[in-house]
């Protein structure tokens, strides 16, 4: 199993611009969850996806940010226009079931996004 | 939403040393688990421990819910330890869904 697959690992790109991160969770995993961190505040849950279906977007922090999951093996985030306020690590984790609720987690190794 | 307050923010140890981290949290939760983020931001899943104790090698952790507190014990730390260990809970009873996480304790071990 390859686990959680984010891409890019890194992504620099100029304030105003659209920017897309991209996430494949573990095969057979149910839930999918997009987490920022930042030194401020730390890791957040920005949203979390059951079955492709988006269940709870609280934690996005504006209409600028958007996520979709077409598919059961393919997420998408995307941020436009990009601010610098956006840079951050951006984590995607998946899985199985309910089972997150009793520490089923598997995070990907996240894309660092450094928006100048 | 529930509160996650870690301590100490940051340890220096030396090699061989042991150490205590602990996690307090505002209020009863379903879900308490342990993370390590490593040097290069890889997080990852050490322990699921809503109350009790456990043990994996040279870690463990104990929860007691009704007081609110987990510790994450580390015995002869090794440089590979070092790191940002968090602690993350999970509250059904509302707030935010999925895990709050707390800001973590920031270890490092001097060779």
């Amino acid at each position: 199993d390859a686990g959680v697959i984010q891409s890019p690992r890194h992504e620099v790109t100029e304030m105003g611009q659209e920017v897309t991160l991209r996430c494949k969770p573990i095969s057979g995993h149910d839930y999918l969850f997009w987490y920022r961190q930042t030194m401020m505040r730390g890791l957040e849950l920005l949203i979390y996806f059951n079955n492709n279906v988006p269940i709870d977007d609280s934690g996005m922090p504006e209409d600028r940010f958007s996520a979709k999951m077409p598919n059961a093996s393919f997420s998408t985030l995307k941020i436009q226009p990009s601010e610098p306020r956006d840079s951050a690590v951006y984590f995607c984790a998946s899985s199985p079931r309910d089972s997150w609720r009793n520490g089923g987690y598997t995070f990907g190794s996240g894309t660092r996004l450094t928006v100048v | 939403g529930i509160q996650v307050e870690q301590s100490p923010p940051d340890l220096i140890l030396q090699e061989g040393a042991n150490s205590t981290l602990r996690c307090n949290f505002s209020d009863s939760v379903n879900n308490l688990q342990w993370f390590h983020q490593n040097p290069w931001g890889q997080l990852i899943n050490l322990f699921y421990i809503p109350s009790g104790t456990k043990q994996n090698g040279r870690l463990s952790a104990t929860t007691v819910a009704t007081e609110r507190y987990s510790l994450l014990y580390i015995s002869s730390s090794q440089t590979t330890d070092s790191g940002v260990y968090f602690c993350a809970v999970y509250n059904s009873g509302g707030g935010a869904d999925g895990l709050t996480f707390g800001k973590g304790t920031h270890l490092i071990i001097q060779p």
